[in-house]
């Protein structure tokens, strides 16, 4: 397995643009997790998909949040109209799917920050 | 309801033993513990399932009493390498989104 990569590392925008994350999971993983860090916090949930169903999004998730999973390979993650609020470490974890208690691992991370 | 971890930090010696305690509001199916160094991703150390169980790898352990809904890190004679952020997830079952706690930072001097 090479991990779970993420692309970009890092971003800087301005208030008001647009962003879009990729995150590819461990190949053969069905699960894909979106969390959000901020200094000093653990990772909070963002979303979750089986496969190529996103099956749960947080309340953190506003309406300008939105990520796709379109083959249930990679995912990516977007902002839209991003505000300073929006400045995050955004993490992807993934697992293999087959239990209750299977393994997250996650990946490096895109840390965003909003001008 | 987020986890609650204790101590919020700790300092050691080489060589000395810690532990970093997590303690839920609610019933769990597991708890996951991963470290998490500056800039880094959080790196999986163990999970602990629904049965009480114990485990352990290397120096470090960890327990999972379901009743008292409480997981505890055990660190025996820390490297230098053990130094970050410690972070309990707690997960509920199903697909397993996991709610984490704020972290026991954790600082080992030669």
């Amino acid at each position: 397995d090479t991990g779970v990569s993420q692309d970009p590392r890092h971003k800087i925008t301005k208030r008001g643009q647009n962003v879009t994350f990729r995150c590819d999971p461990i190949s053969e993983h069905n699960r894909l997790y979106w969390y959000r860090q901020t200094l000093g916090q653990g990772p909070e949930f963002l979303t979750y998909f089986q496969n190529e169903a996103q099956l749960e999004k947080s309340r953190l998730l506003s309406d300008r949040f939105s990520a796709e999973r379109p083959k249930g390979s990679f995912s990516t993650l977007e902002i839209q109209r991003t505000e300073q609020g929006d400045s995050a470490m955004y993490l992807c974890a993934s697992s293999h799917g087959t239990s209750a208690g299977d393994t997250q691992y996650f990946g490096p991370g895109t840390r965003l920050t909003v001008l | 309801q987020q986890p609650v971890q204790s101590p919020q930090a700790v300092i050691l010696r080489e060589g000395e033993d810690a532990v970093i305690n997590c303690s839920s509001s609610k019933a769990l199916y597991s708890v996951h513990w991963y470290r998490q160094k500056h800039g880094e991703a959080p790196v999986f150390l163990m999970i602990l399932l629904k049965g009480g169980e114990q485990k352990g790898h290397d120096k470090i352990s960890a327990s999972f009493n379901e009743k008292k809904q409480q997981s505890s890190l055990y660190l025996t004679a820390s490297q230098l390498s053990y130094s970050g952020t410690y972070f309990c997830g707690t997960g509920s079952g199903g697909y397993n989104k996991l709610i984490f706690g704020a972290g026991t930072r954790l600082a080992v001097h030669p």
